[in-house]
């Protein structure tokens, strides 16, 4: 069965902290792995990752992935009261195109 | 933002009636998706579509058809409303295979 854990399920910090979500993966045929951010509505895509050990950035968040630990993570650094969202992982299989979600990580920052 | 519509935003039916959710896309993407998100589940598969008159199941089919009649636009429809089946339902598109999808605003269904 084809699942995405992410860990934690949720954390608080303070603003200016930085924080690392964690996301692992089994998914049949597997060719990438997403992020997304979700603030009370639609999902917004942050970043695809396909390749191992190429880190992907942009501005305060970073993501890598480990295919073969079978892992991805997500940093954000300097965290901002406006990072606080729900961060959602997902593995993209290489047939039909579908994507198998976590259940997230619920992030709370604090001024 | 992508160019993704969906309608209605928010519905309340009683069980047994039927429903049907609209997704509308400017963007000519190939691909679109309907997803439901539950708390503690995520965003699960529920259909998608590959082209026009092209569909497939996903993970959480049952109880779920669709159809695609013209590129820009794709119906979830529920033949029979079950209580189960109270959820944030959420569309996406993308323009080819292995691309990342862009999802639209959701509709939040509610089943009495």
């Amino acid at each position: 069965e084809d699942k995405v854990v992410q860990s934690p399920l949720s954390l608080v910090v303070h603003e200016g902290d930085t924080v690392t979500l964690n996301c692992s993966y089994e998914v049949t045929n597997f060719r990438s792995l997403l992020w997304y951010k979700q603030e009370k509505k639609a999902p917004t895509f942050l970043f695809m990752l396909t390749s191992s050990g190429i880190e992907k950035k942009s501005g305060r968040l970073s993501s890598i992935l480990d295919k073969k630990e079978l892992f991805s993570i997500l940093n954000i650094t300097a965290t901002q009261t406006g990072d606080s969202a729900v961060y959602l992982c997902a593995g993209l299989m290489e047939y039909g195109n579908k994507l198998v979600f976590g259940a997230g990580t619920i992030l709370r920052v604090k001024s | 933002d992508a160019g993704i519509t969906q309608s209605p935003r928010h519905k309340v039916t009683e069980t047994g009636t039927p429903v049907t959710l609209r997704c509308h896309q400017t963007e000519n993407h190939r691909y679109m998706y309907w997803y439901r998100q539950d708390p503690g589940h995520g965003l699960r598969l529920i259909h998608y579509s590959y082209g026009v008159k092209d569909t497939d199941k996903g993970e959480v089919s049952d109880g779920y058809s669709v159809s695609r009649s013209k590129t820009e636009d794709f119906l979830l429809t529920l033949e029979s409303a079950t209580s189960s089946q109270t959820s944030v339902y959420f569309c996406a598109i993308s323009d080819r295979a292995l691309n990342e999808q862009f999802f639209g605003p959701g509709t939040r269904l509610t089943v009495l």
